[in-house]
């Protein structure tokens, strides 16, 4: 089993749309980074969360450590959030090592 | 413009012959990361870097060399590619203490 489980593997929306990505954790994942990739390839990091919840915008992510979840809600979507969002966990006890989900592809169409 | 470089963006090479993927920061960042994204199995980390001449392996480290000499430079090395290392490969930075990690563009490898 992963460290790190993301659900849905893929998930298509109607421009303005709530959507929702999760993560599930397994037990040695201090906290939890995402991230959005971009068509091109690129990689952009959005939040680094241990606890609670933060809002970047249109993005907001939060974290329950008691049932080792985290999701990330992006509220009124547009096209142009369509990317591959993937979540990682940075292994208690390291500050350095990452595992990482195999990532959800959304599609937002107009 | 804060950013981490990698080069070559493209390889195409052959079995055994040694290459290197160079990576470079302008951000004065500690840390450093290499990772291989494969279809299926997604980012994993190959090695890191906490400082200069401080590096440790990753969760794929078998076949890949790296160094840090300087600050700003990461190389990755592999010294007798195989097929199974064709992939899309991303280097990464962060200041010490900060988590928000810089990617480069990635370098997208071929091995025949």
């Amino acid at each position: 089993k992963n460290e790190v489980e993301q659900s849905p593997q893929n998930l298509t929306a109607q421009e303005g749309e709530f959507i929702t990505i999760n993560c599930s954790y397994s037990v040695g994942i201090s906290a939890l980074h995402w991230l959005q990739q971009h068509p091109g390839g690129g990689i952009v990091s959005l939040f680094m969360l241990s606890s609670g919840k933060k809002k970047h915008g249109r993005l907001i992510a939060t974290i329950n450590i008691q049932e080792k979840h985290s999701s990330l809600h992006i509220t009124a979507s547009h096209p142009r959030d369509s990317a591959v969002y993937i979540c990682a966990g940075k292994r208690g006890g390291s500050n350095y090592k990452l595992t990482f989900g195999k990532g959800t592809l959304l599609t937002v169409n107009p | 413009e804060a950013q981490v470089t990698q080069n070559p963006r493209y390889l195409i090479t052959v079995t055994g012959k040694k290459l290197t993927v160079t990576c470079s920061q302008n951000m004065n960042h500690e840390y450093m990361s290499w990772y291989r994204q494969d279809p299926g199995l997604g980012l994993r980390q190959i090695y890191y870097s906490m400082n200069v001449e401080v590096t440790d392996k990753g969760d794929v480290p078998e076949g890949y060399k790296v160094s840090r000499k300087e600050k700003r430079n990461f190389p990755l090395i592999l010294e007798s590619p195989s097929p199974n290392q064709t992939s899309l490969y991303f280097c990464a930075s962060r200041r010490t203490g900060l988590e928000t990690q810089y990617f480069g563009p990635g370098t997208r490898l071929l091995v025949l």
